[in-house]
């Protein structure tokens, strides 16, 4: 069974660092296209990055250059480091599978919440 | 970036209605939409993929179609657990965007 466990979230002052998990079961992580997407209190949803099974990374443009996306194959764990957070960036942060590496997510973590506060 | 937008914003409907839902995308994407159901508190559950083709395990009252910049959710037979936001995400291009969503919600 394919399952997607977040971790990581908390409180953090603006301009901190956090780093986000996700432990990925059923699947191998790095033969799969995965996905970072957030969704800030009360509003939609937000792509916010791409790991290919390649190991090529997107980003949106609100988190370039700042966030980064990884992965650690001997723990079949996927990671969001999150630096220079901004109170924006506050949101509950879902891990996703892609879809046969087309760009839809058919299984999700349950979510962690980051809050960027003073 | 590609917008995606979508209406209604609300929607109030019955159990046993049929329901419409509408995204349009501010240029093509062919037929690269997907369309998600999420429920407070939840992560998101994928419940049509490239505009038309029903995700495994959702039920058939469940329809989705178009293509380019029209596209239509629909849910021949409103039931209890249906109540809930629905995002339709464009995956033609990077970024990837969701529009705004759509709440149904009980009359």
């Amino acid at each position: 069974e394919v399952q997607l466990v977040e971790s990581g979230g908390g409180l953090v002052q603006p301009g901190g660092s956090l780093r986000l998990s996700c432990a990925a079961s059923g699947f191998t992580v790095s033969s799969n296209y995965m996905s970072w997407v957030r969704q800030a209190p009360g509003k939609g949803l937000e792509w916010v990055s791409v790991i290919y099974s390649g190991g090529s990374t997107y980003y949106a443009d609100s988190v370039k250059g700042r966030f980064t996306i990884s992965r650690d194959n001997s723990k079949n764990t996927l990671y969001l480091q999150m630096n220079s957070l901004r109170a924006e960036d506050t949101a509950v942060y879902y891990c996703a599978r892609d879809e046969i590496s087309s760009g839809y997510w058919g299984y999700w973590g349950q979510g962690t919440l980051v809050t960027v506060s003073s | 970036d590609i917008q995606m937008t979508q209406s209604p914003s609300t929607l109030s409907a019955s159990v046993g209605d049929r329901v419409t839902i509408t995204c349009r995308a501010s240029q093509s994407i062919s037929n690269w939409l997907a369309w998600y159901q999420q429920k407070p508190g939840k992560a998101p559950k994928l419940l049509i993929y490239k505009a038309s083709n029903l995700e495994s395990g959702v039920p058939s009252r469940f329809s989705g179609s178009g293509s380019g910049t029209e596209f239509t959710l629909t849910i021949s037979s409103l039931q209890p657990d249906d109540f809930a936001t629905y995002y339709c995400q464009q995956y033609n291009s990077y970024p990837f965007t969701f529009g705004p969503g759509t709440k149904v919600d009980i009359k």
